[in-house]
């Protein structure tokens, strides 16, 4: 089973500043997708950013940005030019690639969460 | 597009009956419906997985007969929590999957409480 894990509970970071989140995670597989999503206070998932495991290039969404490391099994997630709307939980999660008839299609499994302040 | 609504989103009821959720997919099909349970300030708990027309999958420790779930249409599953009692209270998210693609959709979730 994959594992998902994010060693940061709580980050702060001045607004406009940059901050970078943590995620490792553990697979047998090679072919699989990372997602980074948000979770601000009303609780709504909004997905942040993308990778496919198959892509070498590191997924880039305006300020979102990750550091892909496959060998390493990482996958951070970096917020640059911080803004006070950018304050949430986030969110890594891992999905495999499996098949479309497979019981576990689609399934998600979510690291522990880092809660992330944005000073103004 | 791609919005997934959840009804209510806070309910209160009493210990001992029971109560339903409804998770729909308001602008496209949803072939898989999933079901999570959060606690405050922790992660995402994957409760179980919803295809239509057939059983929802259990993820373990989820006892099936307590949390029943109904995928009746392909734009509407059902969580009914039957029994209730404090210890279920929670916030329960449903998330949707279109055309078996790559993203999921979440619902605004339903916060539960049990007195």
């Amino acid at each position: 089973a994959q594992t998902v894990t994010q060693s940061q509970p709580e980050m702060s970071v001045q607004e406009a500043e940059t901050v970078t989140l943590s995620c490792t995670y553990d697979t047998s597989e090679s072919d699989y997708y990372l997602f980074w999503y948000k979770q601000p206070p009303s609780r709504q998932m909004i997905l942040v950013i993308r990778q496919e495991a198959y892509k070498q290039q590191n997924a880039t969404e305006n300020r979102f940005s990750v550091n892909f490391q496959k060998a390493a099994k990482s996958f951070s997630l970096k917020i640059s030019d911080s803004q006070l709307g950018d304050a949430a939980m986030y969110f890594c999660a891992y999905r495999t690639r499996g098949w479309a008839g497979g019981t576990s299609y689609g399934k998600l499994t979510f690291g522990q969460g880092t809660i992330l302040t944005v000073h103004p | 597009g791609a919005v997934v609504s959840q009804h209510p989103s806070w309910v209160i009821c009493k210990s001992g009956t029971s109560v339903k959720i409804e998770c729909r997919s308001l602008d496209f099909q949803a072939t898989t419906m999933f079901w999570y349970r959060q606690f405050p300030k922790q992660s995402l708990m994957l409760m179980a997985t919803s295809n239509e027309g057939s059983k929802a999958t259990y993820e373990q420790g989820v006892e099936k007969d307590k949390f029943l779930i109904n995928h009746a249409s392909l734009t509407l599953s059902t969580l009914t929590v039957t029994s209730a009692h404090p210890e279920d209270s929670s916030f329960y998210i449903c998330s949707a999957l279109r055309d078996r693609g790559l993203e999921q959709y979440f619902g605004p979730g339903t916060r539960l409480t049990v007195t």
